[in-house]
Order: structure tokens, then C-alpha cells, then sequence
């Protein structure tokens, strides 16, 4: 069985600072992990993914994760957040790379002028 | 990426009625569909899995007999949420798999006045 605990469900960054989004996981098998972004009334957009190999993943718009087994963590970073990066933020799992993908709470992004 | 569409955007209904929402993979075919619904400022819920030519599989405590779903062909599962009430208004997102992760649609907002 899979399970997501993102922490924090509302993170607050001025423009150009750093964005980190924290997600832990548990997972019975080697898991794959996801990272998306909705925007208001519209649907999920993948930022980025790991699913073997690399342990950072660079995504779209900036976005990097980095997979830390030991910590069974992925937390999602961008070194200067941009106004326009305001959005909900998703991280999830799955057990063989997007079969029944299990989501966390999510976590709303604010960005400051 | 693939692409996966729904219909329609937005639909209010009254009380009573039934209401169908569709999900087309419009690149790819898609054995596997996945039906999410989501509450406001909330995380998305899998409902169930449309499978192929086959019956849904169902999450625990989503009521089959209130949300019927077909998968007739391999571009197009349908929801119906038979005898809409006032707690049905939610976003629903549907999702399609291809090569091991999902793509989403932009989902659908039901309102039941």
C-alpha cells in the first residue's frame, strides 16, 4: 500500500525566493513519484517525475525534486519563485509507475510581490 | 504528451437528474481510466478504475449504483451520476494511462442546484 503526507497545506514565499514544498511517502514496493500543479478549475499538469535511476529530477517551469529513499522523502524545490507559480501543488505515488496513483493533501503556494 | 479531454467543462443540474460526463484519450488508446473527484481546496479521491471491456472497480464506499461507469472503447470512458443531490457538486478529473503514468483531463464541475 501506498501513502502521502504532504507537510504544510499553505506555503507563503516572496517573488524570487526559494520555493520548497515537502512530501513524504510509504510505499511496500520500489515507488514512483510525481509532483503536479492545478491551477484553478482546471486539471493536474505533471511537473515532474522519478521513477528509477537519477535520484534529482528536473521538471517544468524551474522545478527540481530530488528522491531520498533514506528519508522516503521528495520535496520539490525551485531556487526563485515567479508570481505565476502560484497554484496548488500535488505530490503522489504509485506502485508501478501510474496504476491507482495515490495523492497527498496538497499544498497551496503563495507568492508575494 | 497524451492528451485527454472531458465533457462537458461545466454542468449544473437539478435535483434528480442524471448527468454523464465523458473522458476521451484523443492521441492514444487507454485500457485504464481513472475517475477522481475532488472537493473544494481538497485532494483528488479515486472513485474507481474504468477498465476496458470490463466492469469498474470501485474505491471503498463510493456507491456503484450512483456513479455508473461505462468504458465501451479504448478512447472513451463515461460517468454517470445517476440521481444528482445537492452533495454530488464537486470537480471531477478523469485520468488515462499510457506507458506507466497517467494523463489527466481537465476535469468537469458538477453543480446540483
Amino acid at each position: 500500500a501506498q501513502s502521502v503526507t504532504q507537510l504544510g497545506s499553505h506555503v507563503s514565499v516572496s517573488e524570487g525566493a526559494l520555493v520548497l514544498l515537502r512530501c513524504n511517502y510509504s510505499s511496500s514496493v520500489p515507488p514512483y513519484l510525481f509532483w503536479y500543479v492545478q491551477y484553478p478549475n482546471q486539471g493536474l499538469q505533471l511537473l515532474l517525475k522519478y521513477t528509477t535511476g537519477a535520484t534529482l529530477v528536473k521538471g517544468i517551469n524551474g522545478f527540481e525534486a530530488e528522491f531520498k529513499k533514506s528519508e522516503t522523502s521528495f520535496h520539490l524545490t525551485k531556487p526563485s519563485a515567479h508570481m505565476s507559480d502560484a497554484a496548488e501543488y500535488f505530490c503522489a505515488v504509485s506502485g508501478d509507475g501510474g496504476f491507482k496513483t495515490i495523492f497527498g493533501a496538497g499544498t497551496r503556494l503563495f507568492v508575494k510581490a | 504528451g497524451a492528451v485527454v479531454s472531458q465533457h462537458p467543462s461545466r454542468v449544473i443540474c437539478k435535483s434528480g437528474t442524471s448527468v454523464k460526463i465523458e473522458c476521451r484519450s484523443l492521441d492514444f488508446q487507454a485500457t485504464t481510466m481513472f475517475w477522481y473527484r475532488q472537493f473544494p481546496k481538497k485532494s483528488l479521491m479515486l472513485m474507481a478504475t474504468s477498465n476496458e471491456g470490463s466492469k469498474a472497480t470501485y474505491e471503498q464506499g463510493v456507491e456503484k449504483d450512483k456513479f455508473l461507469i461505462n468504458h465501451a472503447s479504448l478512447t472513451l470512458s463515461t460517468l454517470t451520476v445517476t440521481s444528482a443531490h445537492p452533495e454530488d457538486s464537486s470537480f471531477y478529473i478523469c485520468s488515462a494511462r499510457e506507458v506507466g503514468e497517467q494523463f489527466f483531463g481537465p476535469g468537469t464541475r458538477l453543480t446540483v442546484l
